[in-house]
């Protein structure tokens, strides 16, 4: 099994700046997922982007994909306080898909 | 449409008992996963159902841990005689087809053992 791991473990900017987590994984992939999940509530799915695909954008959200440096990230822009959360990528693996621990964002008012 | 279900959403035993925890998933997805989420870590896997295949159990951190899902639709995950270091919240996610596909997560069960 191989997990996609995010970086920063924390990350905590002002209201309006920009926000960037990145996520590195192991093997070939064929897709890559971000989600985020507020405290104490489930997960909800911000975007997927395929193997082929190299950007992203869904409103404020940006994901790169970079398959030969096998790493991913996720650009929040104008951030908000409600951005606040946790964000987790996961990979695919063929037939499996495992989340890493977590990229912890809060936006202070 | 009906998204994933999971009950029940809270559940506090005591030490020793056994629990069993419930997931819905989206009418006609042939994948369902179980996670766990222990306080302040990431989602750890547990187990991964693919349509009549047998199931990807090798996230299950002990024998304790057990998992069925009948007529390719409900799942339960059944944890036999719980220790404290269970208590977690438990997320049950299904896909259209596959790990390839999106998965739609339910709002996922809260373990506290006591």
């Amino acid at each position: 099994s191989q997990q996609g791991e995010e970086d920063p473990q924390a990350l905590s900017i002002q209201e309006g700046e920009n926000a960037t987590m990145n996520c590195s994984y192991k093997t070939s992939i064929n897709n890559l997922q971000w989600y985020r999940q507020n405290s104490g509530r489930g997960l909800v799915h911000l975007i997927l982007i395929r193997s082929n695909e190299r950007e992203k954008h869904s409103g404020r959200l940006r994901v790169t994909l970079d398959t030969s440096k096998k790493s991913s990230s996720l650009l929040i822009t104008a951030s908000r306080a409600a951005d606040t959360a946790s964000y987790f990528c996961a990979t695919d693996d063929i037939n499996d898909m495992r989340f890493g621990a977590g990229t912890r964002l809060t936006v202070k008012p | 449409g009906a998204g994933v279900s999971q009950s029940p959403s809270n559940k506090v035993t005591e030490k020793g008992k056994d629990v069993e925890l419930r997931c819905d998933p989206i009418s006609g997805h042939t994948a369902l996963y179980w996670y766990r989420q222990s306080l302040g870590q990431g989602l750890e896997f547990l187990i991964y159902f693919q349509g009549n295949s047998a199931p990807d159990k090798s996230g299950l951190p002990s024998d304790r841990f057990s998992a069925e899902r009948t007529g390719g639709s409900v799942s339960t995950l059944t944890i036999q005689r719980t220790q404290q270091e269970d208590s977690a919240v438990y997320l049950c996610a299904s896909s259209l087809g596959g790990a390839v596909d999106e998965q739609f997560f339910g709002p996922g069960t809260r373990l506290t053992v006591l």
